[in-house]
């Protein structure tokens, strides 16, 4: 079956720490894709990926950083420095073609600051 | 989110039909496409339409660009209770990236 997973769906943090998402694709894309989802703002990019070992900032990377290690992954950590982390985190792949740039969603991660 | 504009709500009779209405500013376009939205779930791809084209239809989907105006609309025939969801509008320009209206939450009303 193949797919997109995020993992966890539910993360609880402590001010001050840093915490992982976790996203991985079976799908052979060569790009990946971090969004943020807040009430009434629709995505904003994080963070995207268009080749193994390389990666680009998006609109709101302050605070936040990734690896793209292996095709299949593409892990975000929210470090201690991201003011507002709270929110619905969503990781996306595609092609990464022009003639294609559908993505293909995870069913998201929602952290929460305790 | 700042380039694609929806309005963020809209309230349907079951079995009339939707009409979610976007616009977007960057000319250069390439793609343009309707995501879908269920609560806590990730983005689901309902359809999408190229640049060059004026009106795709897939089955209760009718998709219409007018490049002119900027303005992309997505029309849900015979809207059921299961077409409740949150309806996103992206475009896509020639970095891959996508770039995501607000989402319009539809409700469908008995």
């Amino acid at each position: 079956d193949g797919g997109i997973t995020q993992s966890p769906k539910y993360l609880f943090r402590k001010e001050g720490q840093n915490v992982t998402l976790s996203c991985e694709q079976n799908l052979n894309h060569d790009a990946m894709y971090w969004y943020r989802q807040d009430p009434g703002q629709g995505l904003r990019l994080i963070y995207y990926s268009q080749i193994v070992n390389d990666f680009q900032k998006g609109d709101i990377a302050e605070g936040y950083s990734v690896s793209r290690e292996k095709k299949e992954s593409f892990p975000l950590t929210v470090t201690s420095a991201q003011k507002n982390p709270t929110a619905f985190y969503l990781c996306a792949s595609s092609t990464g073609t022009p003639m294609n740039t559908e993505a293909f969603f995870g069913q998201g991660t929602r952290l929460t600051v305790v | 989110g700042e380039d694609v504009e929806q309005s963020l709500f809209l309230s349907v009779r079951e079995g009339d039909s939707s009409v979610i209405n976007c616009t977007y500013t960057d000319s250069s376009s390439t793609y343009l496409y309707w995501y879908k939205q269920e609560p806590g779930a990730g983005l689901q791809l309902l359809t999408y339409i190229f640049s060059n084209m004026d009106m795709k239809q897939d089955q209760r989907l009718t998709v219409l660009l007018n490049k002119k105006d900027k303005h992309l609309s997505l029309r849900i025939a015979d809207t059921q209770t299961g077409d409740s969801a949150i309806y996103f509008c992206a475009e896509s320009i020639f970095d891959y990236k996508l770039s995501f209206g607000a989402g319009t939450t539809v409700t469908v009303r008995a």
